[in-house]
């Protein structure tokens, strides 16, 4: 089943301890994206990667780090440095940057 | 940046009526305007889109009209049915600038 698969589905993890958050896909697509989800806030970029070995910081960067070794694998880390990290985040891809988005079922990260 | 407004934040209509969602945009370059359906507990999809050139565009029962003078965007849906019922975002970008979502809106299809 081809598609983007973000790992875990659900999260719980002490305040002041780094958690990664893994997405994978298998589409070929060049571009990803980390976004996170609040209620009453919508879709809220935090880095996007237009190709490999390169990425951009979004609106909401701060205490997040991600890496894009491969082409298929954006993993991101929420540091402790985040301030409220208690969230829905969705990983997403497009075949190139700005085109339609594909997105995966979703990381909720629950900080105790 | 871009800043895109979405109104309402929730609406409910009985089955079978139509339900508009407006959005307005700020940056005047913009001319990529997507739309996103999030049905409770899954991920969001592409609905339908439209580009700056056009003024509207329909897919069956869903059309987006688009005013540039304006900078608005609107999303049209007719003879609502049960599965409309989710969380639709706009949203707006311009060449390599990045998307910009609207907060949401929360359409409600009662039966």
């Amino acid at each position: 089943d081809g598609g983007i698969t973000q790992s875990p589905k659900y999260l719980f993890r002490k305040e002041g301890q780094n958690v990664t958050l893994s997405c994978e896909q298998n589409l070929n697509h060049d571009a990803m994206y980390w976004y996170r989800q609040d209620p009453g806030q919508g879709l809220r970029l935090i880095y996007y990667s237009q190709i490999v070995n390169d990425f951009q910081k979004g609106d909401i960067a701060e205490g997040y780090s991600v890496s894009r070794e491969k082409k298929e694998s954006f993993p991101l880390t929420v540091t402790s440095a985040q301030k409220n990290p208690t969230a829905f985040y969705l990983c997403a891809s497009s075949i190139n940057f700005n085109g339609e988005l594909f997105f995966g079922e979703g990381s909720r990260l629950t900080v105790l | 940046g871009e800043n895109v407004e979405q109104h309402p934040s929730t609406l409910s209509v009985q089955e079978g009526d139509s339900a508009v969602i407006k959005c307005t945009y700020s940056d005047s370059a913009s001319n990529y305007f997507p739309w996103y359906k999030q049905e409770l507990g899954k991920r969001p999809q592409l609905i339908i889109d439209i580009r700056s050139n056009v003024g509207e565009k329909k897919d069956q029962r869903i059309a987006v009209t688009l005013n540039k003078t304006a900078k608005h965007f609107s999303l049209h849906i007719t003879e609502t049915q049960p599965e409309d019922s989710a969380v639709y975002f706009c949203a707006a970008s311009w060449g390599n600038e990045k998307l910009t979502f609207g907060t949401g809106t929360r359409l409600t299809i009662i039966p």
